[in-house]
């Protein structure tokens, strides 16, 4: 079984339309987080929710609203999009936001807007 | 504030040996390394502490130096199957905030 699964792997789509990333763990994890990685591999956090409490919410435009109905699932929302929204977008968790726990990768979504 | 890794791109012999370095501005609760090959997930490596720890993994180490907010990872002997891209992770407080640097690519040809 895999740990942590994102749906889909691929989306592409036009300027102006609206998209969803599903994520779930099934690690029993606490947290849970969305992290972009640009073109030039460099990957950045966006959110992160603690059993379902949203905690970090980077400087991510408005557009970008995460849902965690439970605490096994993160979704990704995205309004409008822009072509600047082209990129990898991983989800990931861990137990817990201790400076020692590591995190686990959902395989990326590859996200290309046209 | 983003880590620096040095070098950008590392490009070895089968069983030669590399060292990648990352470096932070802000004073450091750990260091998180993690490898990703092309079009995969990362994946973790190792967390080293503060307190000077040393940890091994197979032919891969780090040292994590809290005072100079320094880490470096060593890959000894290194295998086909070290390519990819190293990153490392810093954790400047427990808000669980992750801050990856730009990453290092290795490339270990036959």
């Amino acid at each position: 079984d895999t740990a942590v699964s994102q749906t889909p792997k691929y989306l592409v789509t036009q300027m102006g339309n609206d998209k969803s990333i599903k994520c779930e763990q099934n690690l029993g994890h606490d947290t849970m987080y969305w992290y972009k990685q640009d073109s030039k591999k460099f990957l950045k956090i966006m959110f992160s929710y603690n059993n379902k409490e949203l905690i970090i919410n980077e400087t991510v435009p408005n557009r970008f609203s995460p849902k965690s109905p439970d605490k096994a699932h993160l979704n990704l929302h995205i309004n409008s999009l822009e072509l600047g929204d082209s990129a990898v977008y991983f989800c990931a968790s861990s137990q817990e936001t201790k400076p020692y726990e590591k995190l686990f990768f959902g395989s990326g979504t590859q996200l290309s807007v046209l | 504030q983003q880590p620096v890794q040095s070098p950008q791109a590392v490009i070895l012999r089968e069983g030669e040996d590399a060292v990648i370095n990352c470096s932070s501005s802000k004073a450091l609760y750990s260091v998180h390394w993690y490898r990703q090959k092309h079009g995969e997930a990362p994946i973790f490596l190792m967390i080293l502490l503060k307190g000077g720890e040393q940890k091994g993994h197979d032919k891969i180490s780090a040292s994590f130096n809290e005072k100079k907010q320094q880490s470096s990872l060593y890959l000894t002997a290194s295998q086909l199957s070290y390519s990819g891209t190293y990153f490392c992770g810093t954790l400047s407080s427990n808000t669980g905030k992750l801050i990856f640097g730009q990453g290092t690519t290795l490339q270990v040809k036959p």
